[in-house]
Parts: C-alpha cells; sequence; structure tokens
C-alpha cells in the first residue's frame, strides 16, 4: 500500500471549515483514499473513502487532486466533538489482504 | 451500522497472568478480524489478521506464542496476551471486515485498555 504524509497536527475554530491535507504521491492506479479519525482513548471511525471522484457524505468531503498524488479531507463546520486524530490510508479495495496501516496522522484540535 | 464490540474494556492484571480479549461482530458476519496495538501518543499498529477457521496471520516482529489470537466463529475473535509483563500494556483494538459491504469495509471495536503491573 502507499505512504501518505499528513502534518503533524492542526488548529480550527469552531464552526469554520477544517481542511485537512494528505500526500500519496506513489498511490497506484487501483487504490483507494480512506479517511478515519480517532477520538482519545477511542477505536479507529471511519469517515468517507474515494478513488478519484470527490466524494460527499453526512461527515466530510473528500477532495482528491486530478492526478491523485494528494487530497484534503474537509469538515465544513468544525465542532469541539470533531478534535481527534485523522488518519488518511491509501490502500487496494477490495483486495484479499484487506490490512490497514495507519500512519501517524493529523492531531486536529478545534478551538472554542 | 455495522457495530464491532470488546471486552473488557478495561483490564489490569498481574505480571505473568495471561489476559484474554474478545471481539465481537454484532450485526454482521466477519470472517476476516484485525488486531491492533496502540502505545500513548503513538498511532496503531497492526498485529495480526485472524481468519475464522484458520490460523492467525501476524505481522513481522509480533511473537505469534505470547499473543494467541483464536477466530473460531463469524463474529467472535479473542486475542490472549501470555504470561503478560508491564511492557505489553498498551491499548489493544480489533477491527472486523464486513464481507456484506461492497468495499470490504473495516469497522473498528472500542478498544481493550491493559494495564500490567
Amino acid at each position: 500500500d502507499a505512504k501518505t504524509t499528513q502534518p503533524p497536527s492542526m488548529d480550527c475554530a469552531e464552526g469554520r471549515a477544517a481542511n485537512l491535507p494528505c500526500n500519496h504521491s506513489t498511490i497506484s492506479g487501483n487504490e483507494y483514499v480512506y479517511w478515519y479519525r480517532q477520538i482519545h482513548s477511542q477505536g479507529p471511525q471511519y469517515i468517507i473513502h474515494g478513488l478519484k471522484n470527490n466524494e460527499t457524505n453526512e461527515m466530510a468531503s473528500l477532495i482528491i487532486t486530478e492526478d491523485r498524488k494528494s487530497s484534503t479531507l474537509i469538515l465544513p463546520h468544525a465542532t469541539l466533538r470533531d478534535t481527534a486524530v485523522y488518519y488518511c490510508i491509501v490502500r487496494v479495495a477490495p483486495d484479499t489482504g484487506n490490512q490497514f496501516y495507519f500512519g501517524t496522522g493529523t492531531s486536529l484540535t478545534v478551538i472554542p | 451500522g455495522a457495530v464491532v464490540s470488546q471486552h473488557p474494556s478495561w483490564v489490569i492484571c498481574k505480571s505473568g497472568t495471561s489476559v484474554k480479549i474478545e471481539c465481537r461482530s454484532l450485526d454482521f458476519q466477519a470472517t476476516t478480524m484485525f488486531w491492533y496495538r496502540q502505545f500513548p501518543k503513538q498511532s496503531l499498529m497492526l498485529m495480526a489478521t485472524s481468519n475464522e477457521g484458520s490460523k492467525a496471520t501476524y505481522e513481522q516482529g509480533v511473537e505469534k506464542d505470547k499473543f494467541l489470537i483464536n477466530h473460531a466463529s463469524l463474529t467472535l475473535s479473542t486475542l490472549t496476551v501470555t504470561s503478560a509483563h508491564p511492557e505489553d500494556s498498551s491499548f489493544y483494538i480489533c477491527s472486523a471486515r464486513d464481507l456484506g459491504n461492497i468495499y470490504n469495509e473495516q469497522f473498528f471495536g472500542p478498544g481493550t485498555r491493559l494495564t500490567v503491573l
């Protein structure tokens, strides 16, 4: 699976959009971009995933560049409960192994 | 949505004892479950892949005789930390692969915090 690079930490004002970048310059054509988040002392929570088109759901939007070498997770109106570590993962889906290898993630702090 | 539970959520044990952690998929079947370990302020580290009815596949550097994994049914996998020592104190998280999802999504449990005295 391709390696991802994320900034270690970010701050965002409550109510504003949080834009979390992820670089995955070695991504393969059949690899998807997944985003998970982990609130302190809890298991990771699925947010969104995509292949090449931009995706939106009730939690967030995922913007993938045309060359697919980077992506941005957008939380449109950040709340204090969005404070968490956000992980960007790229992997083939579906695939036989299906393992997730987590990077270091971005620790997002939403400030009141 | 798919729910994965873990039991116990927190366990404290004496050094040298063994601890069993259960991972259950509550509303879906999971032929594959995964076990992760997370130390404070670090990311999740995949320990092993647990396949129903067969032996688990361990990641490099993970001792299979110390971390015993059993996946006897489509909804239950167990991780037993044998002869636990203080350095085994960690947050253990499981995930289950939902075959009913076309992307074979993984859903994570809430984690089990193990403290070895």
